[in-house]
């Protein structure tokens, strides 16, 4: 069975350009969630959808990021402008209730 | 004061040694509790959930002390490829939102 997928699996670019991180949960999932890890502060939980709806994006740090989930099988993550701060591993999940989550590869994402 | 709290490590042990490692949470409505595992430049896997009564899966023991508020680990007879990062994860609301800890680092050496 294929895992959650994610694209890119690496990404580089410039502060201030738009980028936006991809995922593909695991078919039949009906939970979401986006994290980031970095060193000091560990993977910290941005956003969780529940059937395509969001339900909680306390964690999401500030306006330059949105996330959407047009549909079961596809959601994005999206920063504009980006900056040097938001450099980290970004990771996607997925689960249905009751079960444990399981994490995409992630992307690396370096903004220089 | 961080929800999960890990002493970050890390831990060197050489093969064969008994290691534990503990874990603290502040949210006293937390319900359920898990170990994760990472290795190097990867994804987080689930190692184990907890239960109240503690569970062995293994070389692996998980305990949960809720009057005091935390969860431990122990890794009997470690193998070289135990080495890797454990995060402690906690729920918060409902199993679906889990908080992490920021993990503790183990080296098996030979």
């Amino acid at each position: 069975d294929a895992g959650v997928i994610q694209s890119p699996r690496h990404e580089v670019t410039e502060m201030g350009q738009e980028v936006t991180l991809r995922c593909k949960p695991i078919s039949g999932h009906d939970y979401l969630f986006w994290y980031r890890q970095t060193m000091m502060r560990g993977l910290e939980l941005l956003i969780y959808f529940n059937n395509n709806v969001p339900i909680d994006d306390s964690g999401m740090p500030e306006d330059r990021f949105s996330a959407k989930m047009p549909n079961a099988s596809f959601s994005t993550l999206k920063i504009q402008p980006s900056e040097p701060r938001d450099s980290a591993v970004y990771f996607c999940a997925s689960t249905l209730r009751g079960q444990p989550q399981h994490f995409g590869d992630g992307t690396r994402l370096s903004i220089l | 004061r961080k929800e999960v709290e890990q002493d970050p490590g890390p831990f060197n042990v050489p093969e064969g040694a008994t290691v534990a490692f503990n874990c603290t949470y502040s949210n006293s409505a937390s319900q359920s509790f898990f170990w994760y595992r990472q290795d190097c430049r990867k994804e987080p896997k689930l190692l184990m959930s907890v239960y109240s009564s503690g569970n062995e899966d293994g070389r692996f023991t998980a305990q949960l002390n809720r009057a005091s508020q935390y969860i431990s680990l122990l890794i009997r007879d470690s193998k070289l490829s135990d080495s890797a990062t454990y995060l402690c994860v906690v729920n918060v609301r409902g199993f679906q939102k889990l908080v992490f800890g920021t993990g503790t680092r183990l080296l098996v050496s030979p």
